[in-house]
């Protein structure tokens, strides 16, 4: 399975960008990477996913790398309710998700 | 659309017992994946099921077992129960295929004593 390392912990000010880093430099070529978050032990809940372009949605923007070797989450404008655990990590063959051990986000007023 | 549901959200066994958790996927939806999250291992997964078969397979031993219904509600069992089982586990549920995103339900918890 492919390796995936996350920063442990993070704060952000609200309404400041939140620039979470995901180390996955043991992906495969046709492994999409996909970003999860989960409050309080709920179900994961899907932020976004990309494969080599730089990808944009509601929620958040996904920076990938050129070698795909990483990726960064951008929440744009951080409020409380964005206070969650990250995971990032790629789907592998076999419709498997693996995650890395999750980055633990505050945000502070 | 509802989303993923699984039931019950709680559950406490003692060792030895068995246990079978339910998981109702997105309407639409024909994949199911289970899996199981502990603080120290993290997310692990389980199985997936389409159309009814056992498609992927963690690895996890011979007691927990699945079956995915006509109506693509899974089921997924854990027989003889052992205090390392107590966790969290997770249903996920999408279109088809590798390309889909995958969507979460709440979990279950279940407490092995």
């Amino acid at each position: 399975d492919a390796k995936t390392t996350q920063p442990t912990s993070m704060d952000c000010a609200e309404g400041r960008a939140a620039n979470l880093p995901c180390n996955h430099s043991t992906i495969s070529g046709n492994e999409y990477v996909y970003w999860y978050r989960q409050i309080h032990s709920q179900g994961p809940q899907y932020i976004i996913h990309g494969l080599k372009n730089n990808e944009t949605n509601e929620m958040a923007s996904l920076i990938i790398t050129e070698d795909r070797k990483s990726s960064t989450l951008i929440l744009p404008h951080a409020t409380l309710r964005d206070t969650a655990v990250y995971y990032c990590g790629p789907k592998a063959a076999g419709n498997k998700l693996t995650f890395g051990g999750g980055t633990r986000v505050l945000v502070k007023p | 659309k509802a989303g993923v549901t699984q039931t019950p959200r709680y559950l406490i066994k003692t060792r030895g017992q068995q246990v079978t958790l339910s998981c109702s996927p997105i309407s639409g939806h024909r994949s199911v994946s289970w899996y199981q999250q502990t603080p120290g291992q993290g997310l692990q997964f389980l199985f997936e099921y389409f159309s009814e078969t056992q498609r992927n397979k963690g690895n996890f031993p011979g007691r927990f077992s699945g079956r995915q219904f006509s109506n693509s509600r899974s089921e997924m069992n854990v027989s003889t129960l052992e205090l390392g089982d107590s966790a969290l586990y997770l249903c996920a549920s999408s279109l088809e295929g590798q390309k889909e995103t995958q969507y979460f339900g709440p979990g279950t918890r279940l407490l092995v004593l």
